[in-house]
């Protein structure tokens, strides 16, 4: 199994948006509506920020959402303030498996 | 409060194997899966198994098969991770998360242990 593909970097000033995208196949995002997205920061544990494609676990601001076409799932940040400034992750289900993307570092100018 | 404690750092020599505890508190857990996740140095985050605690299935990707066995003990709410012919490559923080059984959401992760492989 393959890992998706995500912009290996991308940027945006605070209160602008940014969206990261996550490609993968039929056989992972496109076939299932199991993407999730995980925030990052170095030296702590990954943080679920979006599950089920597009629902918002307690606790995550509604500046985070996320969406799906065919292949393709994407997570935009509106808003964006400097302790957004992490790596984030894609995730899929992939029957029976379970796969990650590349990360993306998203920076805060 | 819902939390994963995981074992300590380890230092390990090639062809050795690491075994790497995760306990966890406060849900039921033979009610969501338990997930391993490695993240080696400069790279992302690796999905490598995973354990269904009330009948103790697992399943792990074929990069890992043979090398991998992950258990768990009820008694105590614990499950382990084993990685066995260890590798430089291997050198990583690897991570035990709970998920949920329908969308396969990690929502809850452990502190992390760093296991380092070196001669």
């Amino acid at each position: 199994q393959s890992a998706l593909t995500q912009p290996r970097s991308v940027s945006g000033s605070p209160g602008q948006s940014v969206t990261i995208s996550c490609t993968g196949t039929s056989s992972d995002v496109g076939g299932y509506n199991y993407v999730s997205w995980y925030q990052h920061h170095p030296g702590k544990a990954p943080k679920l920020m979006i599950s089920d494609v597009s629902k918002r676990p307690s606790g995550v601001p509604d500046r985070f959402s996320g969406s799906k076409s065919g292949n393709t799932a994407s997570l935009t940040i509106s808003g964006l303030q400097t302790e957004d400034e992490a790596d984030y992750y894609c995730c899929s289900y992939a029957g029976p498996d379970v796969v990650f993307g590349g990360g993306t570092k998203l920076t805060v100018l | 409060q819902v939390q994963l404690v995981q074992s300590g750092t380890e230092v390990k020599k090639p062809g050795a194997s690491v075994k790497v505890s995760c306990k966890a508190s406060g849900y039921s857990v033979t009610s969501y899966y338990i997930h391993w996740v490695r993240q080696a140095p400069g790279q992302g985050l690796e999905w490598m198994g995973i354990i269904n605690p009330s009948g103790g299935s697992t399943r792990s990707i074929q990069k890992f098969q043979g090398r991998v066995t992950i258990t768990r003990d009820m008694s105590t709410s614990t499950v382990y991770m084993e990685l066995s012919s260890l590798r430089s490559e291997d050198t990583a923080v690897y991570y035990c998360a709970k998920g949920d059984p329908i969308d396969y959401g990690l929502d809850v992760w452990g502190q992390g242990t760093t296991v380092t492989v070196s001669s």
